[in-house]
């Protein structure tokens, strides 16, 4: 199973700022099956980035995915208070999913 | 527009079982995967099941397999996961999601609709 670990496990930024969340897996992963989601307090999670870079319907351009075999980040601009939320990356590998265990983003 | 709503959680003793639903809407059904995922409370998320479009082929997390059971009805648009032998470490929140689109032929995999969740405790 591949294991994937977050990085930071809490981020702190004030708004306007940017911010990179890191994703490392314990082996490559395909670019094609790494996603990240957004989860606000109490809500079901959201699809920001799928195949590792691409944004999902809706999902504004300050949002943006990059990296490939172990390593993927994701990057915010422009920081809104509604930013914050935990992000979860994902992957998809031997019929099965794996879940970073998350980076919390406050917005200071 | 796209919708899904889980329904069936509740409160059931250790060893107990439990149905959750899902109930899919304004898409075809038949051309997805769908994965049920779950939330323990407080932590992060993990992923439970999925069920091939036709429902031919399930796969589950190391942690319910030999437990639970997912199925589906194309006809109703209906997602189901049977638990059994339930187990305190199974209280959480279980999510059902939109999961890979054979009509398309993508080569992407992941989840793009998601329900609210419905919750389950386990406890004596």
């Amino acid at each position: 199973e591949i294991v994937l670990t977050q990085s930071p496990g809490t981020l702190s930024l004030s708004p306007g700022e940017g911010a990179t969340l890191s994703c490392r897996a314990s082996q490559s992963v395909s670019t094609r099956y790494l996603a990240w989601y957004q989860q606000q307090p109490g809500q079901a999670p959201r699809l920001l980035i799928y195949g590792a870079s691409r944004r999902a319907t809706g999902i504004p351009d300050r949002f943006s995915g990059s990296g490939s075999g172990t390593d993927f980040s994701l990057t915010i601009n422009r920081l809104e208070p509604e930013d914050s939320a935990v992000y979860y990356c994902q992957q998809y590998g031997g019929s099965s999913y794996t879940f970073g265990q998350g980076t919390k983003l406050e917005i200071k | 527009q796209v919708q899904l709503v889980e329904s069936g959680g509740g409160l059931v003793k250790p060893g107990g079982s439990l149905r959750l639903s899902c109930a899919a809407s304004r898409f075809t059904f038949s051309d997805y995967y769908m994965s049920w995922i779950r939330q323990a409370p407080g932590k992060g998320l993990e992923w439970v099941s999925f069920i091939s479009s036709s429902g031919g082929y399930t796969n589950y997390a190391d942690s319910v397999k030999g437990r639970f059971t997912v199925s589906r009805d194309n006809t109703n648009n209906l997602l189901y996961l049977q638990m059994n032998s339930l187990r305190a470490e199974d209280t959480a929140v279980y999510y059902c999601a939109r999961d890979y689109d054979v009509l398309t032929g993508s080569i992407y995999y992941y989840m793009d609709v998601w329900g609210r969740g419905t919750t389950v405790t386990v406890s004596s």
